[in-house]
């Protein structure tokens, strides 16, 4: 079966550019997280979404980064003004729906943003 | 708040040896613990979870990990390293949230 697909798996844009990230989850699991990793250090929490609604927001570093999820499956992360330190690899992860708080994550193989 | 560390940064072993990639935690209530895995240019993998009961649990690719309470801490074992287990290494804790906390990795080596 198909799982969580990222796009776009590369972007490069320039300072104070707008850029999406979409994230496609595994088809019924309605928790939906996204998470920053830079380079050498682990995952980093960003927001967490339970079915439309964001659940947990308190990740995002500024109010530059914005994510929605309007139909509970389909996210995108949204960064305004991108700035050089949004360089990172974002990561999108779901799980199923009753797995609660001890479900594994299945991530996707992230989006990797560089700002020059 | 729940908190993760992984004390090396990096795990060298000859491939036929044991390994262990280590895992402390911090909470303040039962821990539910996580190892995942990284292989380069993929998503994180999982592996292995403790959520109650045995101590040791078994997971994917012959890995196992031990819970032990009184040192908080949750190791990565195998018996005998592959070549193709190099790759990054992830633990990560979840306390009573929907989040889990992931340490900063951990790079395992297995030489010919």
């Amino acid at each position: 079966g198909a799982g969580v697909s990222q796009t776009p798996s590369n972007k490069v844009t320039e300072k104070g550019k707008y850029v999406e990230l979409r994230c496609d989850p595994i088809s019924g699991h309605t928790a939906l997280y996204w998470y920053r990793q830079s380079l050498g250090q682990g995952p980093e929490f960003l927001i967490y979404f339970q079915g439309t609604g964001a659940a947990d927001d308190s990740g995002l570093p500024n109010d530059r980064f914005f994510a929605v999820r309007p139909e509970g499956s389909v996210s995108t992360l949204k960064i305004q003004r991108t700035e050089r330190g949004d360089s990172a690899v974002y990561l999108c992860a779901s799980s199923p729906s009753g797995s609660g708080i001890t479900g594994e994550l299945f991530f996707g193989e992230g989006s990797r943003l560089t700002v020059l | 708040a729940q908190s993760v560390a992984q004390p090396e940064d990096q795990v060298n072993v000859a491939e036929g040896n044991p390994l262990t990639v280590k895992c402390t935690y911090s909470v303040s209530g039962n821990p539910y613990l996580f190892w995942y895995v990284q292989y380069p240019n993929r998503g994180l993998q999982f592996l292995l979870k403790y959520i109650t009961g045995d101590n040791l649990v078994k997971g994917s690719y012959g890995f196992e990990a031990e819970f032990n309470k009184s040192q908080t801490s949750f190791h990565l074992k195998k018996p005998s390293a592959l070549v193709s287990d190099s790759a990054l290494y992830f633990c990560a804790v979840n306390e009573g949230s929907y989040i889990p906390t992931f340490g900063r990795g951990t790079s395992l080596i297995v030489h010919p």
